[in-house]
């Protein structure tokens, strides 16, 4: 009944170090997703993938990238972090692919702070 | 102007006392509507799921939609301090081939025992 898992919880990045956020789901969804929470912004959608192999942008792309080998796993990399990455990043999925208006399913999240 | 209006409070209640937290839109397209709980330092948790206009009650929570006048609004009834979290509201619309989820910034509810 793990639904959606993110590991590290908590992570301390220097400036222009790079990471990996991992995000695996076991409930055989499409649709995956990354957002970055932040006070007063709401959720925010930096990446998503309706299926293996498939992803595309969302909303704050710029500084992340991501891939999708497998349908339980949706890592987002950081390339060169900077502080305006420092925030709290979610990751989330739900059934069926692009054409849907399932909700979706959230992890417990990672805190990232770029000093 | 955001297409998801959420007053963030913080808002404070005593226990027992009936809630209502609203959400504002301007985007027509919106046509599913969700609100989600979001306990300190963990995910949102999908609380009401809903398409049409009206009510939907599930225990103590009811949501309810007017699409006419592009306003949501979450009641919940009997509160308890273990409903003290963070609430926000989402809404969803297939726009140019794929799925448009807008969250508002959620207000943040304290129950005082």
């Amino acid at each position: 009944n793990a639904g959606v898992t993110q590991t590290p919880k908590f992570q301390v990045l220097k400036t222009g170090q790079s990471m990996t956020l991992q995000c695996a789901q076991d409930m055989n969804h499409e649709y995956m997703s990354w957002y970055r929470q932040d006070p007063g912004m709401g959720l925010r959608l930096i990446h998503y993938s309706v299926g293996a192999g498939i992803t595309d942008q969302g909303e704050v792309p710029n500084g992340y990238n991501v891939s999708r080998s497998t349908t339980e796993d949706f890592p987002l990399r950081l390339l060169s972090a900077a502080p305006s990455q420092t925030s709290v990043y979610f990751c989330a999925s739900r059934r069926f692919g692009q054409y849907s208006n399932q909700p979706q399913h959230f992890g417990d999240g990672t805190r990232l702070s770029i000093l | 102007q955001k297409e998801v209006e959420q007053d963030p409070g913080p808002l404070s209640v005593p226990e027992g006392a009936i809630v209502s937290l609203n959400c504002t839109y301007s985007n027509s397209a919106f046509q599913y509507f969700m609100w989600y709980r979001q306990y300190s330092r963990k995910g949102p948790e999908l609380l009401m799921y809903t398409y049409s206009s009206g009510n939907k009650e599930d225990g103590r929570f009811t949501a309810q939609v007017d699409k006419s006048s592009k306003y949501i609004s979450l009641f919940i009834r009997d509160s308890q301090p273990s409903d003290s979290a963070t609430y926000l509201c989402a809404m969803s619309a297939i726009e140019e081939g794929a799925q448009k989820l807008v969250f508002g910034q959620g207000t943040r509810l304290t129950i005082n025992p």
